[in-house]
């Protein structure tokens, strides 16, 4: 089936860092979204993308879904220990439907001080 | 005031059981959803429902069997449980079925099967 592969796997970087991370899809996607696991509960949605080249911002994050609709890119500035976590992208083919969301493999971020 | 909920948090057991896993979401979601985690930590759906009724049913084998009393409710019953069903699993919400790319997770069920 569809894998969204995400780079990098895992990150280990200093406080204030800035990060990023892509996702990216052999098929087209209609709306993206990052998700954020924290250890030992669910993912949270932190950001949802409509539109292809769409730039959408949520505090120190920002996402953009990118034009070919086949990836997207999330950044974090200056990073702080409470980024720890995985960051999942995720895909849905199309808008205002039942389909279902293609998670991505992941992105594990680590925050030293 | 969880919004969504599963129980047990852990679950440990021998192979061939059967055992269920309890989901509940207090947002008035018409939609909820099954995942599971695997140990690479691929999130990957298995099944979604609205409303009470079946609208998502990825290739599970059908020893996983979900069922919901009410709309607030999605339960997983999965018999004669094998090594490789060990997993995290979670369930999920949504507003409706159209909203789908907005889910709400439940903290996870951690199931060992020895």
């Amino acid at each position: 089936g569809q894998q969204l592969n995400q780079s990098p796997q895992s990150m280990f970087i200093q406080e204030g860092e800035d990060v990023s991370m892509n996702c990216t899809s052999s098929s087209i996607f209609n709306t993206w979204l990052w998700y954020k696991q924290d250890p030992g509960e669910g993912p949270v949605l932190l950001i949802a993308l409509y539109k292809a080249g769409e730039l959408t911002s949520n505090g120190r994050l920002t996402a953009q879904f990118g034009i070919t609709r086949k990836d997207s890119f999330l950044n974090i500035s200056a990073s702080i220990p409470s980024d720890v976590g995985i960051y999942f992208c995720a895909g849905q083919p199309n808008t205002g439907t039942a389909s279902k969301l293609t998670f991505g493999t992941g992105t594990r971020l680590q925050v030293t001080l | 005031d969880t919004a969504v909920s599963q129980t047990p948090k852990y679950l440990v057991t021998q192979m061939g059981n059967d055992k269920s896993i309890k989901c509940e979401q207090n947002l008035g979601h018409d939609t909820m959803y099954w995942y599971k985690q695997d140990s690479k930590k691929f999130l990957k759906i298995m099944f979604s429902y609205n409303n009470k009724e079946l609208i998502i049913n990825e290739t599970v084998p059908n020893r996983f069997s979900p069922k919901s009393p009410d709309k607030a409710h999605l339960n997983l019953h999965i018999n004669s449980l094998e090594l490789g069903d060990s997993a995290v699993y979670f369930c999920a919400s949504s507003q409706e079925w159209r909203r789908s790319d907005t889910q709400y997770f439940g903290p996870g069920t951690r199931l060992t099967v020895l």
